[in-house]
């Protein structure tokens, strides 16, 4: 059975610092892995998508790595903003004939200005 | 070019009564998604559907609750007899069947008196 693990739960940091948020799971054997942002009370964004071939994505700011034989990932964000303040959570397809994705409980980001 | 949409945002019931709640899909997606999140917790996924038919449930779908994707476009999420403990967001996601990435809705928020 997945599990996802995010580590820290909590993290506050000045506005222009650099940061990596930390995913695990625990079967490497995955189809691929998405990062999502969610804002209070919202619905959740997709930041990044990381097939299983690949060992990372970029997007502006963001960069997610992927290292399936150690059970991580990281989300890396470049010269932070308080606009980046919010939950971020990572989850996994696995193999195995389920289409579900498992969450982590993620990881609440504060930018302070 | 729209997102995913659901229906209402929020639902205020009182225990014991029926809701229904609906979700509208990215128009191109064939495959569609409910997830239930409590608070401080990741998204638990509840059931999938490829086109009209239901391919996955959870054992997180009790008997008071159903879904239906009928001719494959928007879904509806009924619970029967609401308890306090169905109390949460339930998220709609979508996707294309040769990408899996899942794109999320804004969700409907539940609370059960």
């Amino acid at each position: 059975k997945q599990e996802v693990t995010q580590i820290p739960a909590a993290l506050s940091v000045p506005e222009g610092e650099n940061l990596v948020l930390n995913c695990s799971f625990t079967d490497s054997a995955i189809y691929n892995l998405q990062w999502f942002r969610q804002d209070p009370g919202k619905g959740l964004t997709s930041l990044l998508l990381i097939q299983s071939s690949q060992r990372e994505q970029t997007s502006g700011r963001l960069n997610a790595s992927l290292d399936k034989s150690s059970g991580r990932s990281t989300l890396y964000i470049a010269a932070s903003q308080p606009g980046d303040s919010a939950t971020y959570l990572c989850a996994c397809l696995t193999q195995g004939g389920s289409e579900k994705l498992v969450f982590g409980k993620g990881t609440k980001l504060t930018v302070n200005p | 070019d729209t997102g995913v949409s659901q229906n209402p945002r929020h639902k205020i019931t009182k225990r014991g009564q029926n809701v229904t709640f609906r979700c509208d899909p990215i128009s191109e997606h064939n495959r569609l998604y409910w997830y239930r999140q409590t608070l401080g917790q990741g998204p638990e996924f509840l059931t999938y559907f490829q086109n009209e038919a239901q391919l996955e449930k959870s054992r997180l779908l009790s008997d008071r609750f159903s879904a239906e994707r009928p001719k494959g476009s928007f879904s509806t999420l009924e619970i029967q007899r609401t308890e306090q403990g169905d109390s949460a967001m339930y998220l709609c996601a979508s996707s294309k069947q040769t990408v899996n990435e899942q794109f999320f809705g804004p969700g409907t928020r539940l609370t059960v008196l």
